[in-house]
């Protein structure tokens, strides 16, 4: 089954606590990116990768680090989390190209909560 | 400065009735135009899309209007049900920088039994 497979999809955690969310797909996909959302935002890029190796900020990085050294693998590390990044993330893979509008498949979502 | 942008919050409908959900954007530069349903505790799924070379795509109970010269888009969902009660989000994407996604804020569709 094709999936993008996202953990923990919920976490409490501390202010400056490091932390990661990691992010897995299974349909070889080229790109993969990273969203939060946010109440009366909608969903807001904080980075995409294109391929392994190759990573660029969102709309909304500051506060983020990602790495893409698997193709499969695409997560999210917040290396000093603060309140502000309270909030729901989704991760998302997609071919690398939109042809035709080729839709973006989303994990289930991770429910960050920064105390 | 958002970019795509769904000025409606909420959306509430009688089932069977046509629900019509409107999405603007300012970056002319937009070549393709997704819509995506979330449920709750769930990620968005894929809903339909439209190229900016067409101005209409149907897909069973659900059709996307595109007008260019307005920037505007919508979908339209005959007959509503009450399974279509979800998040909806607008989103829309550029060719030429890869598969990045710019999402509006979403539009919550609630249908009344």
């Amino acid at each position: 089954e094709a999936q993008v497979t996202q953990n923990p999809r919920y976490l409490i955690t501390v202010t400056g606590k490091k932390l990661t969310v990691t992010c897995s797909q299974n349909m070889n996909h080229e790109y993969m990116s990273w969203y939060r959302q946010d109440p009366g935002l909608g969903l807001r890029q904080i980075y995409y990768s294109m391929n392994v190796e190759v990573t660029d900020k969102g709309d909304v990085p500051e506060g983020y680090k990602v790495s893409r050294k698997e193709k499969r693998n695409f997560p999210l590390i917040l290396e000093s989390p603060s309140p502000n990044q309270t909030s729901l993330y989704f991760c998302a893979s997609s071919s690398k190209r939109l042809i035709r509008g080729t839709e973006a498949f989303f994990g289930q979502g991770t429910r960050l909560t920064v105390v | 400065d958002q970019q795509v942008k769904q000025n409606s919050p909420s959306l509430s409908v009688q089932e069977g009735r046509i629900s019509i959900l409107n999405c603007d954007y300012t970056n002319s530069m937009f070549d393709y135009f997704l819509w995506y349903k979330k449920y709750p505790a769930e990620g968005p799924t894929f809903l339909i899309s439209i190229s900016s070379i067409k101005d209409k795509n149907e897909d069973g109970r659900f059709t996307v209007f595109l007008n260019k010269s307005a920037k505007h888009l919508s979908l339209h969902i005959v007959p509503s049900q009450p399974g279509d009660s979800a998040v909806y989000f607008c989103a829309a994407s550029q060719e030429t920088s890869g598969s990045r996604l710019t999402f509006g804020e979403g539009t919550q569709l609630t249908v009344n039994p």
